[in-house]
């Protein structure tokens, strides 16, 4: 079945520290892909998309990912992290049912 | 713009009770989406509109859910009757068909059902 997986439901960074967060998806055929981000009490916000252009894709709020087809991956980094971006972040794909997939969603903490 | 609109933010009901949970999307979007959010199911669609019309609505999980979209403002999920299982955060999001998977969503409805 076609599924986005996120690793990791909780990460925790530093303030100032690089943020990684996974995302893999399976699918033969390379999918549009997302990440949304939800902070508390309000719903979600587009932070990137990948539509089969650059592999390299830029958001707001200075995160960027990279798709990489070889290991169906579409993980999001951001390389300072800074405390409003404590929030929970969800990839998702569309792929052959034409429906937004979402994953499971990480929830991001960061430490002063 | 105002964003995609919801109403109510927050609900509390009585098991076997009916629930209403409206929607106002974004102006000129034609594209009308339901979601539901849990902890155990994570995010699901439930169904979405294009230009008024139901077309896919095969993640509505029981006959007790239904949706309407009278006109291009409004859309309305209901629940009857509600039970417990059906709490969650209810979502919806809207979008253009020039860009169908960019998607706007709503600040949720969190339904409790006791």
């Amino acid at each position: 079945a076609q599924s986005v997986t996120q690793l990791g439901s909780h990460v925790s960074v530093s303030e100032g520290a690089l943020v990684l967060l996974r995302c893999n998806y399976s699918s033969s055929v390379p999918p549009y892909l997302f990440w949304y981000v939800q902070y508390p009490n309000q719903g979600l916000q587009l932070l990137l998309k990948y539509t089969s252009a650059a592999t390299l894709v830029k958001g707001i709020n200075g995160f960027e990912a990279e798709f990489k087809k070889s290991e169906t991956s579409f993980h999001l980094t951001k390389p300072s992290a800074h405390m409003s971006d404590a929030a929970e972040y969800f990839c998702a794909a569309v792929m052959g049912t034409g429906k937004l997939i979402f994953g499971q969603g990480t929830t991001l903490q960061v430490k002063p | 713009d105002a964003g995609v609109i919801q109403s109510p933010r927050h609900e509390v009901t009585e098991m076997g009770q009916e629930v209403t949970l409206r929607c106002k999307p974004i102006s000129g979007h034609d594209y009308l989406f339901w979601y539901r959010q849990t902890m155990m199911r994570g995010l699901e669609l439930l169904i979405y509109f294009n230009n008024n019309v139901p077309i896919d609505d095969s993640g509505m999980p029981e006959d007790r859910f239904s949706a309407k979209m009278p006109n291009a403002s409004f859309s309305t999920l209901k629940i009857q009757p509600s039970e417990p299982r059906d709490s969650a955060v209810y979502f919806c999001a809207s979008t253009s068909g020039t860009d169908y998977y960019e998607q706007y969503f709503g600040p949720g409805t969190r339904l409790t059902v006791t």
